[in-house]
């Protein structure tokens, strides 16, 4: 596609549910990374995939935090038992990791709102 | 581990006038970047300027530029001839060099909200 896509834009849950934010990478982008971002504060880091290799999952904040990629397609990041900290915005990023700097593509995110 | 500061949380500014956003930042690396990214409303990250750490001179991007001063671990953006459309967060980013890894992360500050009055 065009950009990196990622859906749902907004999503509302209550406490306790499940939760898949998905994110579509530019096609041909091996790198793909996850970051939250809480109200009016900054991007932090979740997880980042590279390839086939295993992925640095050194972000996740907690075991109700996992992501999946297949392959260098779509992810899929996923929350259990949703509390009211989760509520952020959940944005991806991809980059084609063929340098030694990259710029990072970012999606417009899913703003995701715990009851 | 890296840190970035952005000690401003909002800051204002007339139209047509220039505004210098701050930010500092910690690390033990020797080679690395620094970058400024915009987000409007719409959520979207937009890249306006980025920094080569080993590179003396400033970046500058049409009315953006910096000032990098790598002694002191500040990255500083300026915005002149301000206009409506730059009213935004601004988020200073540091990524060190690329790794297989690491990959791009990037460590991000906390923000500086700017609005461009008219």
């Amino acid at each position: 596609g065009a950009g990196v896509s990622q859906s749902p834009s907004n999503k509302v849950t209550e406490k306790g549910k499940d939760v898949e934010l998905r994110c579509d990478p530019i096609s041909g982008h091996t790198a793909l990374y996850w970051y939250r971002q809480r109200l009016g504060q900054g991007l932090e880091f979740l997880i980042y995939f590279q390839g086939n290799s295993a992925p640095d999952k050194s972000g996740l904040p907690s075991d109700r935090f996992s992501a999946e990629r297949t392959g260098e397609s779509v992810s899929t990041l996923t929350i259990q038992r949703t509390q009211q900290e989760d509520s952020a915005v959940y944005l991806c990023a991809s980059s084609p990791s063929t340098g030694l700097i990259e710029k990072l593509f970012f999606g417009s995110g899913t703003q995701l709102s715990v009851l | 581990a890296q840190t970035v500061t952005q000690s401003q949380p909002e800051m204002s500014v007339q139209e047509a006038e220039t505004v210098t956003l701050s930010c500092t930042y910690d690390t033990s690396e020797s080679n690395y970047y620094l970058f400024w990214y915009k987000q409007p409303p719409s959520r979207q990250m937009i890249l306006v300027i980025r920094q080569e750490a080993y590179k003396q001179q400033n970046a500058t991007e049409n009315r953006f530029s910096v000032n990098f001063q790598k002694a002191a671990k500040s990255f500083s953006l300026k915005i002149s001839d301000s206009q409506l459309g730059d009213t935004a967060m601004y988020f200073c980013a540091f990524m060190k060099q690329r790794t297989m890894e690491y990959g791009n992360k990037l460590v991000f500050g906390a923000g500086t909200i700017l609005r461009v009055k008219s």
